[in-house]
């Protein structure tokens, strides 16, 4: 069975500390997208990993894909109040022609 | 600026009445696709299509039908067979069904019953 998990699923922190979402999946792949949604809105591309040990950085988000463990991770470096939002991943079974998405980690960051 | 277009922003079904979704997109993708998201979950796949004149039923296809007459338009329509319809509807598209590239997304529509 395909299956993506996100843990945690909801998440309040600090501004200021760091924190990492983890993302992981069922059988192969090395296609893997993170995405963020705000409340009520669409979602809005983070992120596109495409093959093992894949990292890729933006301001205070960094995300990686280790293909071996079936593993992606979001890290937030310094949260800031900004970044509060529904974070998703989602994997590209391209072998079973399938891009599941995770159910998502609200993440809510406190003043 | 192309983009995905979603309307109506919020639809309100009656009871035995089908409605349309209606989702434009100007960015000359290929491949489109409908989601359906419920509170606290994940996107669930109703249908997608990956050219013009061809679509196939996702995970939850039961209850809605689309057409794909021409490559910006994917229309959704949620029949009266769907009986629990409430949800937002999320529509995207991507380059191709197996590009390295990820999906865009449209606004959204959310649909409830009167």
């Amino acid at each position: 069975e395909l299956k993506v998990e996100q843990n945690p699923l909801f998440l309040s922190m600090q501004e200021g500390k760091n924190y990492t979402i983890y993302c992981n999946y069922s059988t192969t792949s090395d296609r893997l997208y993170w995405y963020r949604q705000d409340p009520g809105k669409s979602l809005e591309s983070l992120f596109v990993l495409l093959s093992n040990g894949a990292v890729k950085q933006e301001g205070r988000l960094m995300a990686s894909l280790d293909t071996k463990a079936r593993l992606s991770t979001l890290h937030i470096t310094a949260a800031v109040h900004d970044l509060s939002a529904t974070y998703f991943c989602a994997v590209d079974f391209w072998r079973d022609d399938k891009i599941i998405f995770g159910k998502g980690t609200r993440l809510h960051i406190l003043p | 600026d192309g983009g995905i277009t979603q309307s109506p922003k919020y639809l309100f079904r009656k009871e035995g009445q089908n409605v349309t979704l209606s989702c434009e997109q100007n960015l000359n993708h290929d491949a489109m696709y409908w989601y359906r998201q419920d509170p606290g979950q994940g996107l669930r796949l109703i249908y997608y299509s990956q050219i013009v004149n061809d679509f196939q039923k996702g995970d939850i296809a039961e209850g809605y039908s689309v057409s794909r007459e021409k490559k910006e338009s994917f229309p959704l329509t949620v029949t009266s067979a769907q009986k629990n319809p409430t949800a937002f509807y999320l529509c995207a598209s991507s380059i191709g069904s197996r590009g390295n590239q990820p999906q865009h997304f449209g606004d959204g529509t959310r649909l409830s019953i009167l």
